[in-house]
């Protein structure tokens, strides 16, 4: 099984910082990377699909990076709305396999 | 609009068996595969498997093989997930999502339900 690795486990933020959070494959999975956002008491939310693909209804500050192995979660300018866990899943093979997460707080 | 609604909260007796439903609405219920999802101790996201619900064609996790079976009733648009033999490793949240067929991502989540195993 692919295992995906996220970093760092906890991020605390001020409102307006721009983040990156790190999402690494122990394989090549070319770009079938997709990040998720959790929020408290919520249902997982898409928000990236392909590494870097946009989704309509998601705000335009999170953006997605890398191919391969390493990937890339940024939000540029935190609002704090954004508090939750992120997930990175493989989307290359079977078994999909998520990420252990990184939880983001708002200092 | 596209939905997933998901039964209420389980409190079953350990080497129980029970049942989970995921009514499917706003959309065509055969356009997409319907995929299981456990959440443990409120964070680890598993994969457990999924469903075509065109043919009733089924790919499991093998850490889930034996433990959930999968199926859909197309004329209610609803899939099902039956985890068998319960343990206490067993308490989670379980979701649905659907995946579009030939893409690799979960757009839309049930709302999940919360299974505990306990005497």
């Amino acid at each position: 099984d692919i295992v995906m690795t996220q970093s760092p486990a906890t991020l605390s933020v001020t409102p307006g910082d721009r983040v990156s959070l790190s999402c690494r494959a122990s394989q090549s999975i070319s770009d079938y990377l997709h990040w998720y956002q959790q929020k408290s008491h919520e249902s997982p939310r898409l928000l990236i699909k392909y590494a870097s693909q946009s989704i309509s209804g998601i705000p335009s500050r999170f953006s997605g990076s890398g191919s391969g192995s390493d990937f890339t979660l940024s939000i540029n300018s935190v609002e704090p709305e954004d508090v939750g866990v992120y997930y990175c899943q493989n989307g290359h093979s079977f078994p999909r396999t998520f990420g252990g997460g990184t939880k983001l707080e708002i200092k | 609009e596209v939905q997933l609604q998901q039964s209420g909260p389980e409190l079953v007796k350990p080497g129980a068996s029970m049942k989970i439903s995921c009514k499917a609405s706003g959309y065509s219920f055969t356009g997409y595969t319907m995929n299981w999802v456990k959440q443990s101790h409120g964070k680890n996201l598993e994969w457990i498997g999924l469903i075509n619900p065109y043919n009733g064609g089924t790919s499991y996790n093998q850490k889930f093989k034996g433990k959930a079976t999968l199926t859909v009733d197309k004329s209610s648009s609803t899939a099902y997930m039956e985890l068998l033999s319960l343990t206490s490793e067993d308490s989670a949240v379980y979701y649905c999502a659907r995946c579009s067929y030939g893409t690799y991502y979960f757009d839309y989540w049930g709302q999940g339900t919360t299974l505990t195993v306990s005497s």
